[in-house]
C-alpha cells in the first residue's frame, strides 16, 4: 500500500489567498484525521472523519477553515484567506477502525507558508 | 485524556539500549499507553502500545508498571536513524493528543 497521500506537500502563498490541501487516507480505512504542526503549539489535531462525516472539530481554529470529505479516498483541508499565523506542517493520518487501540497511519505532510 | 510527563531529550550511544520514561500518574483503568516518534520533517510513526502487561514488537519494548503510573519504552539497539522526537500518549478515545515529547539524540 502506498500509504497516506498528501498533496501538495510545500505550499507557498500570499496573505489573503485561499489554500487548499488534500489528502487521500490508506484504501479501507474508515477514519481520517487532521493535524496541524507549528513550533509553539506542537501537534495539534483539527478535525477528523468517519465514514466521511465529520466527528470533531473542536480543534479547527477559526472560521476561515474547512474539511471535506466527499468520498472514502479523498479529503480536503481549506482555509480562506490566509494569513502569515496560519504557516506550519498539515498532517493526515488514517486508521481502519478508530478505537483507541487502533493505530493511526501518518502521511508525510505539507508544509505551508503564508507570506 | 491523561496527561504525561517526559524528559524534554535524551542521549544515546549507537548501539547501546535506549531508555525513555514516561510519567503519566493520572491514568485511568481504559487508557492505553502509545508511543510514537517523529523523525525530522517526516509525520508520525507509531512505535507500539500497551495496557497492563510489556509489550514487545520488531521495533522496540513496552515497560509500564505494575500501578501504571509509569512506563518506559526501550529501543533494544539504537542506530543513529532512531533520532527522533518520542511522543508517549495515554489514550481512550478516537484522538491522539500529543504533548511535547523526547528528543532522543543518537551519537556515534
Amino acid at each position: 500500500d502506498a500509504g497516506v497521500i498528501q498533496s501538495p506537500r510545500h505550499e507557498v502563498t500570499e496573505m489573503g489567498q485561499e489554500v487548499t490541501l488534500r489528502c487521500k487516507p490508506i484504501s479501507g480505512h474508515d477514519y481520517l484525521f487532521w493535524y496541524r504542526q507549528t513550533m509553539m503549539r506542537g501537534l495539534e489535531l483539527l478535525i477528523y472523519f468517519n465514514n466521511n462525516v465529520p466527528i470533531d472539530d473542536s480543534g479547527m481554529p477559526e472560521d476561515r477553515f474547512s474539511a471535506k470529505m466527499p468520498n472514502a479516498s479523498f479529503s480536503t483541508l481549506k482555509i480562506q484567506p490566509s494569513e502569515p499565523r496560519d504557516s506550519a506542517v498539515y498532517f493526515c493520518a488514517s486508521s481502519p477502525v478508530g478505537s483507541f487501540t487502533d493505530t493511526q497511519y501518518f502521511g508525510p505532510g505539507t508544509r505551508l507558508t503564508v507570506l | 485524556d491523561a496527561k504525561t510527563t517526559q524528559p524534554t531529550s535524551m542521549d544515546c550511544a549507537e548501539g547501546r539500549a535506549a531508555n525513555l520514561p514516561c510519567n503519566h500518574s493520572t491514568i485511568s483503568g481504559n487508557e492505553y499507553v502509545y508511543w510514537y516518534r517523529q523523525i525530522h520533517s517526516q509525520g508520525p510513526q507509531y512505535i507500539i502500545h500497551g495496557l497492563k502487561n510489556n509489550e514487545t514488537n520488531e521495533m522496540a519494548s513496552l515497560i509500564i508498571t505494575e500501578d501504571r503510573k509509569s512506563s518506559t519504552l526501550i529501543l533494544p539497539h539504537a542506530t543513529l536513524r532512531d533520532t527522533a522526537v518520542y511522543y508517549c500518549i495515554v489514550r481512550n478515545t478516537d484522538k491522539l493528543i500529543f504533548g511535547t515529547g523526547t528528543r532522543l539524540q543518537v551519537f556515534p
